[in-house]
C-alpha cells in the first residue's frame, strides 16, 4: 500500500488564480512530518514547506499553505495567486519513525499556470 | 547554502557497462540517499547512508551498490547496466533524520540513458 498518495497526475490553473494539490497518507506513528517539494523542468527538487504531526497551525510560506486535516490524513498543498514560474512537478513526501524517518515521497502532481 | 552536486547531467552507456554517479555535498551532512525518479512513479529510495562506510538498502536496490569512503560524497554504481536502469537519479542529503531538522537537499539531478 502506498504511504503517500497524490490522485491527480496533472493540474491546471490560470495565472493569478488558487490551486490545490491533493495529498493523503498512511501512517500508524503520532509523531510524524510532511513535506511538499517543487521539481522545475530543469530538474532540481525544491523544499516548499513543512507540516509537524503536532503543529497545530497549519504551516505557510508565502503563497504557500499546507491545509493540514489530521483525521482525514490529508495535507494538500496550497498554492495561491498561482504564477507562470509555479509550473512545475510537485511532490508529497513523509517521515515517520516507523519508517526510520526516511522520507517516503509520493508520485507527483503536474501543475501548468496558464497565462 | 548547502550544496548538493552530482558529477553529470546527462550520461548515455552502453548495456553491460559498469557506470559511476557521484554525489558531492558541502555542509558535513550526516545522511546520504540516492533516489530513482521514474514518470507516474515518483520518486523511489535505492540506498541511503547514515555515515561514513554504512549504507541500508532501500526499496529498490537491486543492481544498485554504493560507496561512502568520505562523509562528503556518496557514490551509487550500477555494476552492469541495463536498459530498465535508464532513468533519472536524484542525490540527496540531510543533516539528521531528526524530525527537528527535516529538510533534505537535493542534487540536479543526472539523467541515465542505457542503450
Amino acid at each position: 500500500a502506498q504511504k503517500i498518495t497524490q490522485t491527480q497526475p496533472g493540474m491546471f490553473v490560470q495565472e493569478k488564480e488558487a490551486v490545490t494539490l491533493d495529498c493523503t497518507y498512511d501512517t500508524s506513528d503520532q509523531s510524524y512530518g510532511l513535506f511538499w517539494y517543487k521539481q522545475p523542468s530543469s530538474g532540481e527538487m525544491i523544499f516548499l514547506i513543512y507540516q509537524g504531526s503536532y503543529d497545530e497551525q497549519n504551516a505557510t510560506e508565502g503563497r504557500y499553505s499546507l491545509n493540514f486535516q489530521k483525521a482525514r490524513k490529508s495535507a494538500n498543498l496550497v498554492i495561491s495567486a498561482s504564477q507562470l514560474g509555479d509550473s512545475a512537478m510537485y511532490f508529497c513526501a513523509m517521515r515517520e519513525p516507523g519508517g526510520s524517518y526516511i522520507p517516503t515521497f509520493g508520485r507527483g502532481t503536474s501543475l501548468i499556470v496558464h497565462p | 547554502d548547502v550544496k548538493v552536486t552530482q558529477s553529470s547531467r546527462y550520461l548515455v552507456k552502453r548495456t553491460g557497462e559498469k557506470v559511476f554517479l557521484e554525489c558531492v555535498q558541502d555542509m558535513d551532512h550526516e545522511n546520504m540517499f540516492w533516489y530513482r525518479q521514474d514518470p507516474g512513479l515518483g520518486l523511489r529510495l535505492i540506498y541511503f547512508s547514515y555515515d561514513v562506510k554504512m549504507k541500508e538498502k532501500g526499496d529498490i536496490p537491486e543492481g544498485y551498490s554504493v560507496s561512502r569512503e568520505k562523509k562528503e560524497r556518496f557514490s551509487l554504481i550500477l555494476e552492469s547496466a541495463s536498459t530498465n536502469q535508464t532513468s533519472m537519479y536524484l542525490c540527496a542529503s540531510s543533516l539528521t533524520l531528526q524530525l527537528s531538522s527535516y529538510e533534505q537537499y537535493f542534487g540536479p539531478g543526472t539523467r541515465l540513458t542505457v542503450t
